[in-house]
């Protein structure tokens, strides 16, 4: 069974840093390019960034680039998202996402999220 | 960065009706839309990718078409299980971008 467990959320105040973390279980996680998608509260889901299954390959949504880094460690099965800077608009809820198979990209799996909340 | 136009934002719906949303793109996306069902308190669900095609387990009453920039997801017969938030995803190019969601209600 696929298993996508956040973790590293909570309260952090204005230009403070945070880092979440995805530990993936149940399939090859190092063949699978992964994503980070937020949602906050009572609005719209937002795809945040995305990395290639060897880190080869990583892209960010504008609203977020150069203060957030996508990251992962294929030994630990783990994917990462340092965020940096942060702004009251980066409190959401955070979700790791996955492909269901090697040759599709489209989000499959997700975790269940864990919450930012960014405040003084 | 490519934009994805949903509407409506919200939707009034009976049972056993057909209901229908679109997504226009800002640029030709090729087909590459997904559709997601969203519950309150849950994770989203993949419903259709590449435009119509249904993913496994998904019931036939929900089906997806377009071409080009404009697309749209149907649901017909609506039944109680789906009221929920759907949400469209252009995965043409990066980054990724969602539509604003359309929240399907009871009528």
């Amino acid at each position: 069974e696929v298993q996508l467990v956040e973790s590293g959320g909570g309260l952090v105040q204005p230009g403070r840093s945070l880092k979440l973390s995805c530990v993936a279980s149940g399939f090859t996680f190092s063949n699978y390019g992964m994503n980070w998608i937020r949602q906050a509260p009572g609005k719209g889901l937002e795809w945040v960034a995305y990395i290639s299954s060897g880190s080869s390959y990583i892209y960010y949504a504008e609203t977020v680039k150069g203060r957030f880094t996508i990251s992962r460690d294929n030994a630990k099965n783990t994917l990462y998202l340092q965020m940096t800077s942060l702004r009251s608009e980066d409190t959401a809820l955070y979700y790791c996402a996955s492909p269901q198979f090697i040759t599709t990209v489209v989000p499959y799996y997700w975790g269940q999220g864990v919450m930012v909340t960014v405040s003084s | 960065d490519i934009q994805m136009t949903q509407s409506p934002p919200s939707l009034s719906a009976s049972l056993g009706d057909k209901v229908t949303i679109t997504c226009q793109a800002s640029q030709n996306i090729n087909k590459y839309i997904a559709w997601y069902q969203q519950k309150p308190g849950k994770a989203p669900g993949l419903l259709i990718h590449y435009t119509s095609t249904l993913v496994s387990g998904i019931p036939s009453r929900f089906s997806g078409s377009g071409s080009g920039r404009d697309y749209s997801f149907s649901i017909s017969n609506v039944e109680s299980e789906d009221i929920a938030s759907y949400y469209c995803l252009q995965y043409d190019n990066s980054p990724r971008t969602f539509g604003g969601g359309t929240k399907l209600e009871l009528k």
